[in-house]
């Protein structure tokens, strides 16, 4: 059972606000992750971090940017929110096993940019 | 060709059927295999791993790997309409990488 908690998870804000999305889980994964999925839509990666003061961009080209000061902590900020930043975005976490790595999700948090 | 293949679905079946999901990989190399389900509106949340070649079973779920065709597989026994969601075949690379499926749709039909 994984523990992973995001803030806020409904928020409607206006094009040009600057808005953060807060992660953080408590099983002291190194890896994490942010994930943008749009309804009945495949998941796409757009941040990832292998641990503290790492980050790395996913697949998806995204405007937004990361920060991992904290094991823990790993907040995605989106500096001019825009219509077509509209999503669902999931972060997740993992622990490196010699097996491989199971990944954990959060329970989303919706974003409408009007 | 993506990594991960899926059968977009959707796919449906009497309640108390077998469903049966697919999913094929294209790099070789993989090591391990997930199997996530996400309801509408939900995050994903994980029902299976399964490492080794053949059958893995938890309650009515069988998981069956063959890396040697590069397939992975679900099987639902006893379908229930509870059951119906989006199933996500994951895949973790040979780098420890993790690739996600676009999903099946899965509906089970009272």
């Amino acid at each position: 059972e994984a523990d992973i908690y995001q803030t806020p998870r409904y928020l409607v804000i206006g094009t040009g606000k600057k808005i953060t999305l807060e992660c953080s889980q408590t099983m002291g994964h190194d890896k994490m992750y942010w994930y943008q999925q749009d309804p009945g839509m495949e998941l796409h990666l757009i941040h990832y971090s292998y641990g503290v003061n790492s980050t790395e961009k996913g697949d998806l080209s995204s405007e937004s940017t990361v920060s991992r000061i904290r094991t823990e902590h790993f907040p995605l900020t989106l500096e001019s929110a825009r219509p077509s930043h509209t999503s669902q975005y999931l972060c997740a976490s993992s622990e490196f096993e010699v097996s491989g790595n199971t990944i954990y999700f959060g329970e989303g948090s919706w974003l409408t940019v009007v | 060709q993506k990594e991960v293949e899926q059968n977009s679905g959707p796919l449906s079946v009497p309640e108390g059927a077998i469903a049966s999901l697919n999913c094929t990989y294209s790099d070789r190399g993989s090591q391990s295999f997930f199997w996530y389900r996400q309801y509408s509106g939900k995050s994903p949340e994980l029902i299976m791993s399964i490492y080794s070649n053949g059958d893995k079973e938890d309650g009515r779920f069988t998981a069956q790997l063959n890396k040697a065709s590069q397939y992975v597989s679900l099987l639902i026994r006893d379908s229930q309409p509870s059951d119906s969601a989006t199933y996500l075949c994951a895949v973790n690379r040979r780098n420890n990488d993790m690739r996600f499926g676009a999903g099946t749709r899965l509906t089970v039909k009272p």
